[in-house]
């Protein structure tokens, strides 16, 4: 079966400090893979996505992921973090075909807290 | 460029009472559209998805129902509302056409039941 895992339910870093968030799938062909932050009380954002070519990707707020199939992850990083990166991080892979639908896999997230 | 509303933003409503969460699309023509709900320190739970006016699925069973009027309107509809649906709802779209693409949401309604 299809599924998403964010092995970290919180982290902890310090302002400045380099970032990864781990992501690891299971999904039986190539997927497309999405990361989403979310700030408190706010919806979900896209920061980046990977369809096909070149593994590492390049999304908003100098975020980037890499995608290895090998191991079948697709880790967030982002080498300098700062205070307002604080949010909920959330890893997703699709399609997932059901009832004449693709949709969207979710990761449970990952909290982000940033320490100055 | 798109863009998607929600209102509103945050309800306080007692048990037994009917529920009526609204979500708009701009800027786009014939999308895909869903409804999640994310529970405190949870992740997402796609409630309901809809890839046409009229045409609406659900994913799980529930005391909730959607609707989808017009094309870029998708409604999330409650008769009598339970402690259990207390919540924050999210509404996103997607584009039908071309190779699978990403989800888009709006900034949520904070449903809480008394």
């Amino acid at each position: 079966a299809q599924s998403v895992t964010q092995p970290d339910i919180h982290i902890t870093v310090s302002e400045g400090a380099s970032l990864e968030l781990r992501c690891n799938y299971s999904y039986g062909a190539t997927p497309y893979l999405f990361w989403y932050v979310q700030s408190p009380g706010q919806g979900l954002q896209l920061l980046l996505k990977y369809f096909s070519g070149d593994t590492l990707v390049q999304g908003i707020k100098g975020f980037e992921a890499e995608f290895k199939r090998s191991q079948s992850s697709f880790n967030l990083r982002k080498p300098s973090v700062h205070w307002s990166d604080a949010a909920e991080y959330f890893c997703a892979v699709g399609p997932s075909f059901s009832g004449g639908y693709n949709k969207l896999i979710f990761g449970a997230g990952t909290r982000l807290a940033v320490h100055p | 460029s798109q863009t998607i509303h929600q209102w509103p933003a945050t309800l306080v409503q007692p048990v037994g009472s009917p529920l009526s969460l609204e979500c708009t699309v701009e800027g786009t023509s014939n999308p895909n559209l869903y409804w999640y709900r994310q529970a405190a320190g949870r992740g997402l739970q796609l409630l309901f998805y809809s890839v046409g006016i009229g045409q609406i699925s659900s994913e799980v069973p529930q005391n909730l129902s959607a609707s989808r009027p017009q094309d870029r309107q998708f409604i999330l509809s409650s008769k009598k509302l339970l402690l259990s649906d207390s919540g924050f709802y999210l509404c996103a779209w997607s584009r039908r056409e071309g190779a699978y693409q990403p989800q888009h949401f709006g900034d949520g309604t904070r449903l809480s039941i008394l």
